[in-house]
């Protein structure tokens, strides 16, 4: 069975710049979670979508959204970039339907803004 | 509010200590208690978990306790292997679905 898949795993923008993340998550799961990690904040929860809803948004301004797909494919897109945004974006997929399971998460894409 | 309180940050153990990481939650609803590894450059991946019907759970030389009267729970690792020198994190659920706060990491090495 694939693991979860994010593309890019790599990338680099400007300020003002946007920019789109994909994630494909394992197969049969319907849960799709994005966190963003930086060293000094550790994993913070941006939001997550099940069955095509978000069902959750953590404390992150609007110029970060995201959507789901009928497939559970999910992306996010970073509008306006700004130099804080550079860091690791980790999707995360679940079998469950509530915190009962594992999370498992893919290698991330790690983004750099100049 | 929703918080996940994580210590100590950094821990250094020689090769067949223990290790003890200690995380506190505030949100007395939550009933399950993740913890993920994360090695250089890889994914976090779930090691063990524990639910809040129990106090204690062991996987080899891993185990997690649970007190929720004093809402904090912790991991301990037996018998320190170099292999297990990366950055541990907990977490508790915060929030319906799938939503996970997640604690600020304690990177652990283990010296030979």
């Amino acid at each position: 069975k694939a693991g979860v898949t994010q593309t890019p795993r790599y990338l680099i923008k400007t300020r003002g710049q946007q920019v789109t993340l994909s994630c494909s998550p394992i197969s049969g799961h319907r849960s799709v979670s994005w966190y963003q990690q930086t060293p000094g904040q550790g994993l913070q929860f941006l939001f997550e979508y099940f069955s095509e809803t978000q069902r959750n948004k953590g404390n992150f301004p609007g110029r970060f959204s995201g959507r789901q797909f009928s497939n559970s494919r999910s992306e996010m897109n970073v509008s306006t970039l700004e130099l804080g945004d550079s860091a690791l974006y980790l999707c995360a997929s679940s079998l469950e339907h509530q915190n009962t399971g594992e999370l498992f998460f893919g290698e991330g894409s790690r983004l750099t803004v100049l | 509010g929703e918080n996940v309180e994580q210590h100590p940050s950094t821990l250094s153990v020689q090769e067949g200590d223990s290790a003890v990481i200690k995380c506190t939650y505030s949100d007395s609803a939550s009933n399950y208690f993740p913890w993920y590894k994360q090695e250089l450059g890889k994914r976090p991946q779930l090691i063990i978990d524990i639910r809040s019907n129990v106090g204690e759970k062991k996987d080899q030389r891993i185990a997690v306790t649970l007190n929720k009267t004093a809402k904090h729970f912790s991991l301990h690792i037996t018998e320190t292997q170099p292999e297990d020198s990366a950055v541990y994190f907990c977490a508790a659920p915060t929030g319906g679905g799938n939503k996970l706060t997640f604690g600020t990491g304690t990177q652990l090495k283990v010296e030979l």
